[in-house]
This record gives C-alpha cells, sequence and structure tokens, in this order.
C-alpha cells in the first residue's frame, strides 16, 4: 500500500492556467508537508500543516494556496502558473510536528510550465 | 537559522569499493540529522537518523553514519557500494518544537561504476 500517494504525477500547463495537486496519506499521521525541489535538486519546504492547522508558510508567493480538508488530506493549489513555478513538488507526512520525527514522501509531482 | 552543507556535488566509485558522503550542518541545539536517498524520478526514501545516544547510526541497504559533534559533521558510509546504489543522496536537519521542519543540503550525486 502506498503511504504518501501524489496525483497527478505529471503535470505540463501554460503559464497562466490555475491548477491542483492532490496529497493523501494513510500512514495515520498528523502532520503534512509540501516541499519544492527546483531544476537543481535543491528541496526547500514550503507549507506544513499539523492536525489540518496551518503552522508553516515559508515566504510563498500567495498564488499558492494549501488546503487541508482533513489530517489525511493536503493539497495545493497554484494560481497564475509562471515559468518559475515549474519545479518537483513533494509531500511528505510524519507523526507529530517535532524534528525528531522522520517524514515519508510522497514520489512527487512534476510540473511543467510552457 | 539551520544550514546543511554537502561539499560533493558528484561523487563517482567503483562497484565494491567503499563510499563517504560528507555532510556538515548547522543548528544551535541538538541537531536531529537525517540521511534521505532519492533515486530518478521516486521520492525519498529515509536511510537512517540520528536523535540521540549512539552517536554511529545503522540504517537500511547497510548504510551507516556518524555523527561528531565537534566536527558539526553527520558523513553516511557504506563499505562496498552496490550497482543500484547510484542515486541522490540527501542529508537534512530537522528543528524542535511544534513548527519544525526538514532542512536539506544540496545533494551529493552518486554515480557507481561497474
Amino acid at each position: 500500500d502506498t503511504a504518501v500517494s501524489q496525483t497527478p504525477k505529471y503535470l505540463v500547463t501554460q503559464m497562466g492556467n490555475d491548477k491542483s495537486i492532490k496529497c493523501e496519506q494513510n500512514l495515520g499521521h498528523d502532520t503534512m508537508y509540501w516541499y519544492k525541489q527546483d531544476s537543481k535538486k535543491f528541496l526547500k519546504i514550503m507549507f506544513s500543516y499539523n492536525n489540518k492547522e496551518l503552522i508553516i508558510n515559508e515566504t510563498v508567493p500567495n498564488r499558492f494556496s494549501p488546503k487541508s480538508p482533513d489530517k489525511a488530506h493536503l493539497n495545493l493549489h497554484i494560481n497564475s502558473l509562471e515559468l518559475g513555478d515549474s519545479a518537483v513538488y513533494f509531500c511528505a507526512s510524519s507523526q507529530g510536528g517535532v524534528g525528531n520525527q522522520p517524514q515519508h514522501f510522497g514520489d512527487g509531482t512534476r510540473l511543467s510550465i510552457l | 537559522a539551520q544550514s546543511v552543507t554537502q561539499p560533493d556535488i558528484h561523487i563517482t566509485v567503483s562497484e565494491g569499493a567503499s563510499l563517504e558522503l560528507r555532510c556538515n550542518y548547522s543548528y544551535g541545539a541538538t541537531p536531529y540529522l537525517f540521511w534521505y536517498v532519492q533515486s530518478p524520478g521516486q521520492g525519498l526514501q529515509l536511510l537512517l537518523k540520528y536523535f540521540s545516544g549512539d552517536t554511529l547510526v545503522q540504517g537500511i541497504k547497510g548504510f551507516e553514519a556518524e555523527f561528531k559533534r565537534s566536527q558539526s559533521s553527520f558523513n553516511l558510509r557504506k563499505p562496498s557500494v552496490h550497482w543500484s546504489d547510484a542515486a541522490e543522496y540527501f542529508c537534512a536537519v530537522g528543528s524542535g518544537g511544534t513548527a519544525s521542519k526538514l532542512t536539506f543540503g544540496t545533494g551529493t550525486r552518486l554515480q557507481v561504476t561497474l
């Protein structure tokens, strides 16, 4: 069984469009995250939710809006896509919001902006 | 602020040779340290973690890492590399507290020659 699953795996779209990425975890974790991996493989946290509450927002443009309908789901909606948004977006989850709990990652969503 | 440095962008080793990937961190308190591996097109898989206690930690796939507080290092080692170990390796430091997050290094790409 997939622990952290993201859909879609690939997303190709044009500048200016709005798109969403979905993430679900079946590990029973209460904390979920979105990370962005750029073309140089650098990974940076974007958001973190604990029990459906936003606890980390790392200076991400407000075109990015995460939503957590329940503890098992964390979606990412992006408005007015720009070329610089091209990246791989990873969802992750962990139990607890403390730094000593390993995070489990999904396989990523590769977003390409034309 | 926490940070991680992986000095080696790319390393090539022969199959059967030993491996050491370097990682240096900066963190004000006791760090929570992790090594993740990313195969092409895949998400990140946790290799091992250090929270406290024994400074030599064992992980999956025959990897180990040693925490050296005096050197602010957490180097990853494997005595004999297999061709399937070719991947991108990321060192990360985790912060404590409610708003915890992982800060990643820039990664080291491992190439294995036969």
